[in-house]
């Protein structure tokens, strides 16, 4: 069965500082894709980075980096550099084809930036 | 602004009231999806649009109807609503309904009570 997990309901992190929020995921299909969003308090969902999963290089962006582990079936985001504006929700998600077009997301994790 | 809107953002109903929830999209996207995101839930995938043509329905109740007229709009009808479905209700486009690179872009979402 496909599945995203987020274990981590809540996070702090000191301004400035790096974080790491984990995702791991369950698939049997050998193509697919894994998304990190990011949801403010206002509601929009901002979508942050992908990593396909023949990508062979872990994708960057910015201040957002996928650190992408086939092997274990986890895709953390590590966000560098924290910012107050990047207190959010921030959800991982897996885009597979087995039954047809179908999206996951994860339960999410509230990152909470320190001043 | 975002390229996705959606009207209106709040909604209140009644259990017996028919009521339409609108998306719009002007990121020349062929691809359009209707999420749900409960409280203490991931975000549900109920339906995706392809060119126009429905090309995923996530065992959603019939109460829930999707429209789509043509590749910028997309709505969903919604009639006899039970109180469970009350919840956040997001669009999201994307250039197409593949699973690879697939970016989407999502509106604020309507924020709907159902009494």
């Amino acid at each position: 069965a496909q599945k995203i997990t987020q274990t981590q309901p809540g996070m702090f992190v000191q301004e400035k500082e790096a974080v790491t929020l984990d995702c791991t995921y369950d698939t049997s299909d050998q193509s697919y894709g894994l998304f990190w969003y990011k949801q403010p308090s206002s509601g929009e969902m901002i979508f942050l980075i992908y990593q396909g999963s023949y990508d062979e290089q872990n994708a960057t962006e910015g201040r957002y980096s996928l650190n992408f582990q086939k092997a274990r079936k986890s895709a953390n985001l590590v966000i560098s550099a924290s910012q107050l504006g990047d207190s959010a929700m921030y959800f991982c998600a897996m885009w597979y084809t087995t039954g047809g077009f179908k999206t996951i997301f994860g339960a999410g994790t509230r990152l909470f930036v320190k001043a | 602004e975002t390229g996705v809107t959606q009207t209106p953002r709040h909604l209140v109903m009644g259990m017996t009231n028919k009521k339409s929830l609108k998306c719009e999209q002007h990121l020349g996207h062929n691809a359009m999806y209707w999420y749900k995101q409960s409280a203490k839930k991931p975000l549900e995938l109920m339906f995706v649009y392809s060119l126009e043509e429905r090309v995923e329905n996530n065992s959603v109740p019939s109460r829930f109807s999707p429209e789509c007229p043509n590749s910028s709009h997309l709505f969903l009808h919604l009639h006899t609503l039970q109180p469970e479905d009350s919840a956040l209700y997001l669009c999201a486009s994307s250039l197409r309904a593949r699973k690879d690179y697939n970016e989407q872009f999502f509106g604020p979402g309507t924020r709907l009570t159902v009494l």
